[in-house]
C-alpha cells in the first residue's frame, strides 16, 4: 500500500463550480499536511499547511484534515480558469523534514 | 516568489558525463532539498541540507552525491549520469529550526535530458 494516494485524474469543471480534490494515506504518524499547486513547466507552489486535524479557510480555498480517517481535502470555491493546474497534495511526520508526496490530480476549469 | 534560483534551467548531456545542478537561496533558511519529478512517481527525495556541510539521505539517493559549502548554496552531482536519471529536478527550501517545522517551498526546476 502507498503511504500517500491520490487520483490522478484528469478533472475537467466548468468555471464557478466547486472542486474537491483528495488524498488518502496510511501512515498515522502524519501530523503535518499540504497541498501545493503546480502549473506547467513550474515549481509547485504551497497553497495551504496544516497541523493535524480540522479546517482551515485562505479566500476560496479551504482545506480539511480528518485523520480518524485518513482522508485529507482541498475544496476550491468558485473555481476559475487560473486555477487550472496540478495539485499535490503532501504530509509529514512530526520532526521530520521529510516530505511524502501524492502524485499529483490535474485540474481543468473551463470558461 | 521564496528567492530560489536553480541553475541551469535546462541541460542535455550523455550517459557516463558528470552533471552538476546548483540551487541557490536569498533568503537564509537553514533547510534546503533536492527532488525529482517523474510521470507516475511523483515527487520524490534525493537528499537534504539542515546546515552548512549537513546532509542526509532521502528516498532516491543512489548515483547523486550533494555539497553544501554556503548557506546559499546547495548543489547536486551526478557522478555518472545515467539515462534513468532523466527528470525534472526540483530545489526546495525551509525555515524550519528543531523547535519549529515550517512549510518547503520550491525553485522552477531543471530539465536534465540524459542520452
Amino acid at each position: 500500500q502507498k503511504e500517500v494516494e491520490q487520483d490522478p485524474g484528469p478533472l475537467s469543471v466548468p468555471e464557478g463550480a466547486i472542486v474537491s480534490l483528495n488524498c488518502t494515506y496510511s501512515n498515522s504518524a502524519f501530523q503535518y499536511f499540504m497541498w501545493y499547486r503546480q502549473y506547467s513547466r513550474k515549481g509547485p507552489e504551497l497553497l495551504m499547511y496544516t497541523y493535524s486535524s480540522g479546517n482551515k479557510e485562505d479566500g476560496r480555498f479551504t482545506a480539511q484534515v480528518d485523520k480518524s480517517s485518513k482522508y485529507i481535502s482541498l475544496f476550491i470555491r468558485d473555481s476559475q480558469p487560473s486555477d487550472s493546474a496540478t495539485y499535490l497534495c503532501a504530509m509529514r511526520k512530526g520532526g521530520s523534514e521529510k516530505l511524502v508526496f501524492g502524485k499529483g490530480t490535474k485540474l481543468t476549469v473551463n470558461p | 516568489d521564496a528567492g530560489i534560483t536553480q541553475s541551469p534551467r535546462h541541460k542535455v548531456t550523455e550517459t557516463g558525463t558528470p552533471v552538476t545542478l546548483r540551487c541557490h537561496q536569498t533568503e537564509n533558511h537553514r533547510y534546503m532539498y533536492w527532488y525529482r519529478q517523474d510521470p507516475g512517481h511523483g515527487l520524490r527525495l534525493i537528499h537534504y541540507s539542515y546546515g552548512v556541510k549537513d546532509t542526509d539521505k532521502g528516498e532516491v539517493s543512489d548515483g547523486y552525491s550533494v555539497s553544501r559549502s554556503k548557506t546559499e548554496d546547495f548543489l547536486l552531482t551526478l557522478e555518472s549520469a545515467t539515462s534513468s536519471q532523466t527528470s525534472v529536478y526540483f530545489c526546495a527550501i525551509s525555515e524550519s529550526t528543531p523547535y519549529n517545522n515550517q512549510p518547503q517551498h520550491f525553485g522552477d526546476g531543471t530539465r536534465l535530458s540524459i542520452l
